[in-house]
């Protein structure tokens, strides 16, 4: 079965940090893009991040450029989204989604919540 | 201006039509662009269901009905949704995207009900 399993969210006082962890399988891991979204409660979908098959290009959304760092490991079929200098506005399910391009993002995990307060 | 603007809501009766709108940015040409389109339902991630840039450039997400299909309207630059024969498990949140200057951007979303 194809799927795809993040983890790592929790909550966080502000400036904080914390590393999301996504497991791929049922699938050829190193043969994908891969990002990350993320959605604020209540609100809508937000692209965070996006890394090439072998991790050489990454893009990031303004708002966490700097902050947040997409990573992946092949080896281990894994996909990491590292996050520093957490804000309040940051707070979201994060979700990470397996990019089909030039089709969408056809699988998504379950998502993983990230909360930052005080 | 948004990259892309959906409307907030729409409603419409079981076994009608829907269409719903997602209007580019008027500096954005919708056909240059391939168009995702997204479902999601409460409590669940979205799931994918059909890029469309014309008629000869589409794609449908396996398993996704003929009922949903994609188009654009030139004259709005505008893509569209369209949903026929709507089903009471089509109440969801759907949401286009594109990529743009190294970026996806998603719309705002629309909350479609049927009643």
């Amino acid at each position: 079965e194809v799927q795809l399993v993040e983890s790592g969210g929790g909550s966080v006082q502000p400036g904080g940090s914390l590393r999301l962890s996504c497991a791929a399988s049922g699938f050829t891991f190193n043969n994908y893009w891969m990002s990350w979204v993320r959605q604020a409660p209540g609100k809508g979908l937000e692209w965070v991040a996006e890394i090439k098959q072998d991790g050489s290009t990454l893009y990031y959304v303004d708002s966490v450029k700097g902050r947040f760092t997409i990573s992946r490991d092949n080896a281990e079929n894994s996909l990491f989204l590292e996050m520093n200098s957490l804000r309040d506005d940051d707070t979201a399910v994060y979700y990470c989604a397996r990019d089909s391009w030039p089709d969408g993002f056809d699988i998504w995990g379950q998502g993983t919540m990230v909360t930052v307060s005080a | 201006q948004a990259v892309l603007t959906q409307p907030a809501s729409l409603s419409a009766s079981p076994g009608a039509s829907a269409s719903l709108t997602c209007t580019l940015r008027s500096d954005i040409n919708v056909g240059t662009y391939n168009i995702y389109w997204y479902q999601q339902k409460p409590g669940s991630p979205p799931q994918y269901l059909l890029r469309y840039k014309s008629d000869s450039d589409k794609q449908q997400a396996s398993g996704v009905p003929s009922r949903f299909s994609g188009s654009n309207d030139i004259s709005a630059n505008a893509g569209i949704l369209f949903i026929s024969g709507l089903q009471s498990e089509d109440e969801a949140d759907y949401y286009c995207m594109i990529w743009l200057n190294s970026a996806w951007v998603f719309g705002g979303g629309t909350k479609l009900t049927v009643l």
